[in-house]
């Protein structure tokens, strides 16, 4: 079974500074998608950003990116030029290609940014 | 506007006492799935639908249950609800069994005492 893994519960970060959120997969399969969700004191979730496996190219969507370490089973998210609306719970997340449309969550990170 | 509806939002309920959450979507949707959310555990999937009157278990099914009569919707039924079963609920839906875009519902937040 595919785990997703994110061992920091918290971190904080300085508004305007840049950040970087950590996870790591364990997965036998090749072909897959990895998410970065969001979720606000609002508990919505929110998708931030989406990285197929087959693409080596890194996803990116504003002041958000990923690096990610096929290899590694790595996938990290870097949020830069952190604002107050940043300050959230993030949760990793992986799907497998071709299969039940279900996400394997990690236990997600709590993000606060410091004014 | 498209969304996923859930109802209620809150509810705080005594244990043995059945109770229905909805969950609906305006998409058109084929697939929708409940999942539960739980601190230090993130979210687990506890059923899931493919299409009308198809559903199957998640991860977590032990004392939910499901039916999908109409595209739309999507009920999640606790029929003796117990104090492990205090979480916080959401629904999604997406256009295919297959596809990649999810969309989540606000949320559920149950109390069972």
């Amino acid at each position: 079974a595919q785990t997703v893994t994110q061992s920091q519960p918290e971190m904080s970060v300085q508004e305007a500074e840049t950040v970087t959120l950590s996870c790591t997969y364990d997965t036998s399969e090749s072909d897959y998608y990895l998410f970065w969700y969001k979720q606000p004191p609002s508990r919505q979730m929110i998708l931030v950003i989406r990285q197929e496996a087959y693409k080596q190219q890194n996803a990116t969507e504003n002041r958000f990116s990923v690096n990610f370490q096929k290899a590694a089973k790595s996938f990290s998210l870097k949020i830069s030029d952190s604002q107050l609306g940043d300050a959230a719970m993030y949760f990793c997340a992986y799907n497998e290609a071709g299969a039940n449309s279900k996400l394997t969550f990690g236990k997600g990170i709590t993000l606060s940014v410091r004014p | 506007e498209a969304q996923v509806t859930q109802n209620p939002r809150y509810l705080i309920t005594v244990t043995g006492k059945k109770l229905t959450v909805t969950c609906s979507q305006n998409m058109n949707h084929e697939y929708m799935s409940w999942y539960r959310q739980d601190p230090g555990l993130g979210l687990r999937q506890i059923y899931y639908s493919m299409n009308v009157e198809v559903t199957d278990k998640g991860d977590v099914p032990e004392g939910y249950k499901v039916s999908r009569k109409e595209k739309r919707n999507f009920p999640l039924i606790l029929e003796s609800p117990s104090p492990n079963q205090t979480s916080l609920y959401f629904c999604a839906s997406s256009p295919g069994w297959t596809s990649l875009e999810q969309y989540f519902g606000p949320g559920t937040r149950l109390t069972v005492t």
